[in-house]
């Protein structure tokens, strides 16, 4: 699978949008961009994920540009509830094992 | 409600001992997944199992071990050859008849292991 790049840290105020930005200039044509974030002391949770088209859920929107070499992530009003780690993560068609490769991420802190 | 639980949340491991981290699913996904969390660190993978009675090592399965007797469960040893075990484990499961690219995990919220 091909590799992203995050931001290490970003911060935001409360009720405020937020852009969490992810490059994936390796990324091929059939790779679907995912996102994820972890609360502190838990699990990953999926958040959305998109192939082509800029995609909205009832937690976030996911911006592709239209070369697909860079995302964006999308809280339209961050609650303190938002601080979390967002991994950026693309997962290729080939092969089906479903093993996603987690960076870093991009750890969010909301002001209050 | 249908989810992943690990238990414990917290486990102590004496010198020389194996431990067993349990995870099971009521989702009815065929697929499951042990990660390894070190503080500040994204996750890396232990192992994985796609289907019941078998399993494949992910990229740091030194020094573990697992099996897949149920759909369900899923249990993780750490025995005494994995020489730095603290760290915070995590169990997901995915939906096997998801098409590739698009399949989500879900994730159990882990289990926190150090050494005494």
């Amino acid at each position: 699978d091909a590799k992203t790049t995050q931001p290490n840290s970003m911060e935001s105020n409360e009720e405020e949008p937020v852009h969490l930005p992810c490059n994936h200039s390796t990324i091929s044509g059939t790779d679907y961009i995912h996102w994820y974030r972890q609360l502190p002391s838990q699990g990953p949770e999926y958040v959305i994920h998109g192939l082509t088209s800029n995609v909205n859920n009832r937690m976030a929107s996911l911006a592709i540009a239209e070369d697909r070499k860079s995302s964006t992530l999308i809280l339209h009003r961050a609650t303190l509830r938002d601080a979390a780690v967002y991994y950026c993560i693309l997962r290729g068609f080939s092969g089906n094992t479903g093993k996603l490769i987690f960076g870093q991420g991009t750890t969010l802190q909301v002001k209050p | 409600d249908g989810g992943i639980t690990q238990s414990p949340k917290y486990l102590f491991r004496k010198e020389g001992q194996n431990v067993t981290l349990s995870c099971e699913q009521n989702l009815n996904h065929d697929a499951m997944y042990w990660y390894r969390q070190d503080p500040g660190q994204g996750l890396r993978l232990i192992y994985y199992s796609q289907i019941v009675n078998d399993f494949q090592k992910g990229d740091i399965a030194e020094g573990y071990s697992v099996s897949r007797e149920k759909k369900e469960s899923f249990p993780l040893t750490v025995t005494s050859a994995q020489k730095n075990p603290t760290a915070f484990y995590l169990c997901a499961s995915r939906n096997g008849q998801e098409r590739c690219g698009k399949e989500k995990l879900f994730f159990g919220s882990g289990t926190q292991l150090s050494v005494l």
